[in-house]
């Protein structure tokens, strides 16, 4: 089992829908989620943690976290298509210090 | 704001040859990862440094070694090299474990 899991997808949205991606992960002692966008060829860009449970809005994006399931999503509201990229989760593992471990990523498609 | 910058972009080497990359982390940050991305693939974690000293390390090749130097930067050297080696190697860089910033990657092509 690996240790962050995500759909690869891709997900598909109409503009203006609100897009869901989800992510587990396999070390219950985690403490730190991410969720990063990475345009092709580009590097991945930071654009929520969370790090207690529950939701946490930033503009059009929503972060939510249930350590219980092991769980963390990202809600994209009002998707356009300039969202459209591959959204890796990250956690910051207690087996190792200092171990960001990412997830496969979910490529989502944002069509007109 | 300053970011984390990598050097170089792009390196060109021929196998057997030996590939050397630079990351210079954000001003107080005190941790360094190095990461390995192929074509489609997620970041696989290579190896990461705290207060300049090795702190964690993942699917780094034995051909490869990395540290960190007084001055916070941290480089990648890779010796050896093979075709499977070419991809996007990305520094990041973060501050007690907290958010972690990404470098430009360098893209690295072994021929």
């Amino acid at each position: 089992q690996k240790e962050v899991e995500q759909n690869s997808g891709p997900l598909s949205v109409p503009e203006g829908a609100i897009a869901s991606l989800n992510c587990t992960y396999s070390d219950r002692g985690s403490q730190s989620f991410f969720w990063y966008r990475q345009y092709s060829g580009k590097s991945p860009e930071l654009i929520m943690s969370i790090y207690s449970n529950g939701d946490k809005e930033d503009g059009r994006f929503t972060a939510q976290l249930n350590k219980a399931s092991q769980y963390v999503s990202l809600l994209i509201r009002d998707s356009q298509p300039s969202d459209s990229a591959t959204y890796l989760c990250a956690v910051n593992t207690l087996g190792g210090y200092n171990k960001l471990i990412f997830g496969a990523g979910t490529r989502l498609a944002v069509h007109p | 704001a300053a970011g984390v910058i990598q050097s170089p972009r792009h390196l060109i080497k021929e196998k057997r040859e030996t590939a050397t990359l630079k990351c210079y982390p954000i001003p107080r940050h005190d941790t360094v990862y190095w990461y390995q991305q192929g074509p489609g693939q997620d970041p696989q974690f290579l190896i990461s440094f705290y207060e300049k000293m090795q702190s964690d390390k993942g699917s780094i090749p034995d051909r490869f070694s990395a540290q960190q130097f007084s001055d916070y930067h941290s480089e990648l050297n890779m010796s050896s090299l093979e075709l499977g080696d070419s991809a996007l190697y990305f520094c990041a860089s973060s501050s007690d474990e907290d958010e972690a910033f990404f470098g430009q990657g360098t893209r690295l092509t072994v021929v």
